[in-house]
């Protein structure tokens, strides 16, 4: 089946620095990626759909300032949390959907702790 | 309003069968997807069934698709302590889009 995978897996850093994760489908092409967030025993919310070689589009409610997302291949999304802060903390999920399938491939998530 | 309504917790014993049930609002859905999510990981697709379909059975998962009241389930079968998890019951609308998620349901497998 098709493989996502992100890094990192886990990160930690101090509020106020900016971390990027990346996103990458690695046996096939995706002309859109999602991105998710997940706070502890809740539900995956959107957060963007990112397609390729186009803006993000942006769920309401999410800052585009704040969270960076590029698309600038098809295998590969980042989405760089900006000047993080305790709140930011969470589980970020990608998945990724390639032409034609009507499948979305998740990611195993990146856990974000910034103390 | 798109919104994904789901028991939070669901206790069985170790070769009993498994309902967790899911309730949807909107209509127009296409797809409906069932997800499994290990502590700590992040989620499998286990099954999805098109929403001109009322069943799919896949080995010992079997999902039941009842358009008129909006309500899809997963039945798992002789379920085992390794199906222990969370399970997100998820829509999609039409192509392309994202999916819209069910809080979850806490599925606690007991020997």
């Amino acid at each position: 089946g098709a493989v996502v995978s992100q890094h990192p897996s886990w990160v930690i850093c101090k509020s106020g620095t900016s971390v990027k994760i990346e996103c990458r489908s690695l046996d096939f092409q995706a002309t859109t990626m999602f991105w998710y967030r997940q706070f502890p025993k809740q539900s995956l919310m959107l957060m963007a759909t990112s397609n390729e070689g186009s803006k993000a589009t942006y769920e309401q409610g999410v800052e585009k300032d704040k969270f960076l997302i590029n698309h600038a291949s098809l295998t590969l999304s980042t989405l760089t949390v900006t000047s993080a802060h305790p709140e930011d903390s969470s589980f970020y999920i990608c998945s990724a959907r390639a032409p034609g399938y009507n499948e979305q491939f998740f990611g195993p998530g990146t856990r974000l702790t910034v103390l | 309003g798109e919104d994904v309504e789901q028991s939070l917790f669901l206790s069985v014993r170790e070769g009993d069968s498994s309902v967790i049930n899911c309730t949807y609002t909107d209509s127009s859905s296409t797809y409906l997807y069932w997800y499994k999510q290990e502590p700590g990981a992040g989620l499998q697709l286990l099954t999805y069934i098109f929403s001109n379909m009322d069943m799919k059975q896949d080995q010992r998962l079997t999902v039941l698709l009842n358009k008129k009241d909006k309500h899809l389930s997963l039945r798992i079968a002789d379920t085992q302590t390794g199906d222990s998890a969370i399970y997100f019951c998820a829509e999609r609308m039409g192509k392309g889009t994202a999916l819209i998620f069910g809080k979850g349901t806490t599925l606690s497998v007991s020997s």
